[in-house]
């Protein structure tokens, strides 16, 4: 099974549409939870982490289920520079531990159009 | 903004061949780590470093490889033999002590072995 599962995508959107993308993790120690997001050849760059009681970052909402191990990230009115790979991210370590073994999902592609 | 600097952006070399790629990270950030990223596939742990030593390392980071912080500044990988499969981006991070679990992580170098 793989360690963190993610809709392969791509999802292909008019500008202004609200998006949503889902992640899935088998490790039931993971402490920490992050979307990062990836433009094409670039580094990953953290999006926002993800807790429990949810968080919301401008038009990013981002959910977790500890209990079905699921996260997901919401984009509400997409623009143009959205487009990029969504990366999930776990890992077993606290937010505020020393361990970075971060472990990525392979990432969703989503292509904002006008 | 503080950035994680990587050297060379691209390099090309002949499978057997040693490499060493190069980091600079961030000046305060105490733990290091590298990372690749197979063309099409998802972003891998190769190895966490601190207080100059490994502190992790996965499965892909066998004796071909290794790290080394040879001065205050800069924190190498090291491929010894390279094999065609190692061909790939590598992504050097970098992270705080304090605050939270998240890295920062350089532009990356892009290593292909013919």
């Amino acid at each position: 099974r793989k360690e963190v599962e993610q809709d392969p995508g791509p999802f292909n959107v008019p500008e202004g549409a609200t998006v949503a993308f889902n992640c899935t993790y088998s490790n039931s120690a993971s402490q920490s939870f992050f979307w990062y997001r990836q433009d094409c050849r670039k580094e990953p760059k953290l999006l926002m982490s993800v807790y429990s009681s949810g968080n919301e970052d401008g038009r990013f909402t981002a959910q977790l289920n500890r209990a079905s191990q699921y996260i997901s990230l919401l984009i509400r009115d997409s623009k143009l520079s959205d487009s990029a790979t969504y990366l999930c991210v776990v890992n077993i370590g606290g937010y505020g531990g020393s361990q970075g073994n971060l472990i990525f999902g392979k990432g969703t592609k989503l292509s904002v159009k006008p | 903004e503080p950035e994680v600097t990587q050297t060379p952006s691209h390099q090309v070399t002949q499978m057997g061949q040693e490499v060493i790629l190069r980091c600079v990270p961030i000046s305060n950030h105490l733990y290091f780590y590298w990372y690749r990223q197979i063309l099409g596939q998802k972003v891998e742990f190769l190895v966490s470093f601190y207080n100059n030593e490994i502190s992790e390392k996965s499965e892909i980071f066998d004796d071909q490889f290794s790290v080394e912080r040879p001065d205050g500044s800069n924190f190498t990988l090291k491929i010894r033999s390279t094999k065609l499969e190692d061909s790939a981006m590598y992504f050097c991070a970098s992270k705080s002590v304090s605050g939270a679990n998240v890295l920062t992580f350089g532009a990356g170098s892009r290593l292909t072995v013919l």
